[in-house]
Parts: structure tokens; sequence; C-alpha cells
């Protein structure tokens, strides 16, 4: 089972800053099949990204991702209020998928 | 555009079967994967498992001997089945499509409680 560790923790930064979390592996991701999504109280998660680097219909292109193998990133260009939110990655390249803990993005 | 609803009791006893339904309308259900996952009050997300659309399954090995995900299209609609509960399966329970996701239900919350 591959175990995702997403980090920060926690992202403490103001609207119009740049956003970057991290996803990390502990093993390569089969063909690059990770996703990233935002989460809001009470609501279910959005899918962002997929296949590490390709935006979800309607996704803004402040959101983007990047990386390979076990080495991932979600990059927010230039924070919008409606931004903070928390992040969660999942690998989908194994028959198991996981889920990393989360990246909390609060206003600071 | 697919949509999916989850459907179900709120409130289950412990020991007892959980049984949840996702309903999906808008698209169609073959060549998919049809995913369940759950996330405890205040916690993070717990990938529980997938059916595709052949009928084959995989399930989260911490839960697999407690699981059973079926399909069934001509109902446009798949299941989740959850034996033997205890209050550590209290969680807010989702549905999603695909590999990667792509599409949620809006989640149903499930208590287990006597």
């Amino acid at each position: 089972e591959i175990v995702l560790t997403q980090s920060p923790g926690t992202l403490s930064l103001s609207p119009g800053e740049r956003a970057t979390l991290s996803c990390r592996a502990s093993q390569s991701v089969s063909a690059n099949y990770l996703a990233w999504f935002q989460q809001k109280p009470g609501q279910a998660p959005r899918l962002l990204i997929y296949a590490a680097s390709i935006r979800a219909t309607g996704i803004p292109d402040r959101f983007s991702g990047s990386g390979s193998g076990t080495d991932f990133t979600l990059t927010i260009s230039r924070l919008e209020p409606e931004d903070f939110a928390v992040y969660y990655c999942l690998q989908y390249g194994s028959t198991i998928r996981t889920f990393g803990q989360g990246t909390k993005v609060e206003i600071k | 555009q697919v949509q999916l609803q989850e459907s179900g009791p709120g409130l289950v006893k412990p020991s007892e079967t959980l049984s949840l339904t996702c309903n999906v309308s808008g698209g169609s259900m073959r060549n998919y994967y049809w995913n369940w996952m759950r996330q405890a009050p205040g916690k993070g997300l717990e990938w529980i498992g997938v059916v595709y659309s052949t009928g084959s399954t995989n399930y989260n090995p911490s839960l697999k001997s407690r699981v059973t995900i079926s399909l069934d299209m001509s109902k446009n609609q798949f299941s989740l089945r959850l034996f033997s509960v205890t209050a550590a399966d209290t969680a807010v329970y989702y549905c999603a499509r695909s590999q990667w996701l792509d599409s949620w239900g809006p989640g149903t919350l499930v208590s287990v409680s006597s």
C-alpha cells in the first residue's frame, strides 16, 4: 500500500500570495496517477487536478499540478478568498487507492 | 452532467450492517470505476473500495474482511455493505465516479450507536 505524506499540515497565507503544497509517496506512483482535491467545510471534495498535472473541467488556471514518481506539488498562483480550504492528494495508480492526510490552507 | 446521490439509514446499531446506495443519473455507468470513501468527524478521507462496470472489485485492506461493493447498472446504482459496524465506523460516506474521482455525491452521515 502506497502511503502519501502531505506537507505542510497547515499553510497560513494571505489572499494574493502563492501557495505550494507537497505530496510525497512512499513508492513511485504508477503512470503519475496522482490527483488533488479541495474540500470546504460541509462539502464533498472537488477534483482539481488528475494525472499529476491535468486541470479538471472548470478549474481556474491559478491551480496547477506538477511532479512525477514520488514527489508531487499543487501550486495556487494567487490565492483567492474562496481557495482557503483543505487539500488532499490521492494516488490511483495501484489497485489500492490512498489519500494523503490533507493540508489546510488558512487565512493569515 | 453525471450526478451521484447517496442514500441509506443515518443510524446503525453496533454489530449490525451498514447499507448504502449511490444513485447515478445523467450518464452511463459503463466503462467507469465506482468508488466509496468515508470521512470520520474532523478527520481525513479514507478510500473504502471500488467496483468496475464489469463487476470486479478492490477493497481497502483495513476493511476488506467487512466490506462488499456491488453494482446494478439496470437500476443505475451501486451499493456498499459494511458488516459488524462499531462506533469507529461513524462517518460521512461518499460515492464517486472514475479512477480519479471526478464526480462525487454530497455525502451522507452514518452514525453507529445503540
